[in-house]
């Protein structure tokens, strides 16, 4: 089974800072990578979503990179801002099999003024 | 743009009561995937549907059943509710069987 792990689990950091978010998956067979967002108590927001053939994907201030062949997507933010602080999930779409997604737990982002 | 819809919102049920929850996809979306989110945890798969038939199946109780309907639309039918049933409840839908996921905004279920 396809296992997902997000590092940190939680990230606190001042109003400015770029930061990356880490995402690791076990089965390097997968579809395509999706990056959501999550404010408490609400509705996934997609925030970006990597093809397996695509080493990286940009949308303003956020950038997520693949490489399929070690496991792992990272998730960097530029000049992070107060709004940016939610639960950031990292999800995998498993390749023939099913297509549901696998998701991490999260890292939970807090952004001080 | 459209979005997907699920309804109600909000849902306070009984234990050993039943609950309906419907979701409605974005036009052309043929796909719904439903998830369950519990307290402080991942969204875990439940069930899918393609062209109105189950496609794929996950941890979804016996006492949990679901369906596509003709104008693509999707109702999960939960019986028996548990405390441990509590969460929200998520479906996402999409163009084809292997697509971006677009969620709606869930469907926070209360056990008591």
């Amino acid at each position: 089974k396809q296992e997902v792990t997000q590092i940190p689990a939680a990230l606190s950091v001042p109003e400015g800072e770029n930061l990356v978010l880490n995402c690791s998956f076990t089965d390097s067979a997968i579809y395509n990578l999706q990056w959501f967002r999550q404010d408490p108590g609400k509705g996934l927001t997609s925030l970006l979503l990597i093809q397996s053939s695509q080493r990286e994907q940009t949308s303003g201030r956020l950038n997520a990179s693949l490489d399929k062949s070690s496991g792992r997507s990272t998730l960097y933010i530029a000049a992070s801002q107060p709004g940016d602080s939610a639960t950031y999930l990292c999800a995998v779409r498993p390749d023939g099999s099913g297509y549901a997604l696998n998701f991490g737990k999260g890292t939970s982002l807090l952004v001080t003024p | 743009a459209a979005g997907v819809i699920q309804s109600p919102r909000h849902l306070i049920k009984e234990k050993r009561e039943t609950a309906t929850l419907k979701c409605y996809p974005i036009p052309r979306h043929d796909t719904v995937y439903w998830y369950q989110q519990g307290p402080g945890q991942d969204p875990q798969f439940l069930i899918s549907f393609y062209e109105k038939m189950q496609s794929d199946k996950g941890s979804i109780p016996d006492r949990f059943s679901a369906q596509q309907f003709s104008d693509y639309h999707s109702e999960l039918n939960m019986s028996s509710l548990e405390l441990g049933d509590s969460a929200l409840y998520f479906c996402a839908t999409g163009e084809g069987s292997s697509i971006e996921a677009f969620f709606g905004q869930g469907t926070r279920l209360t056990v008591v």
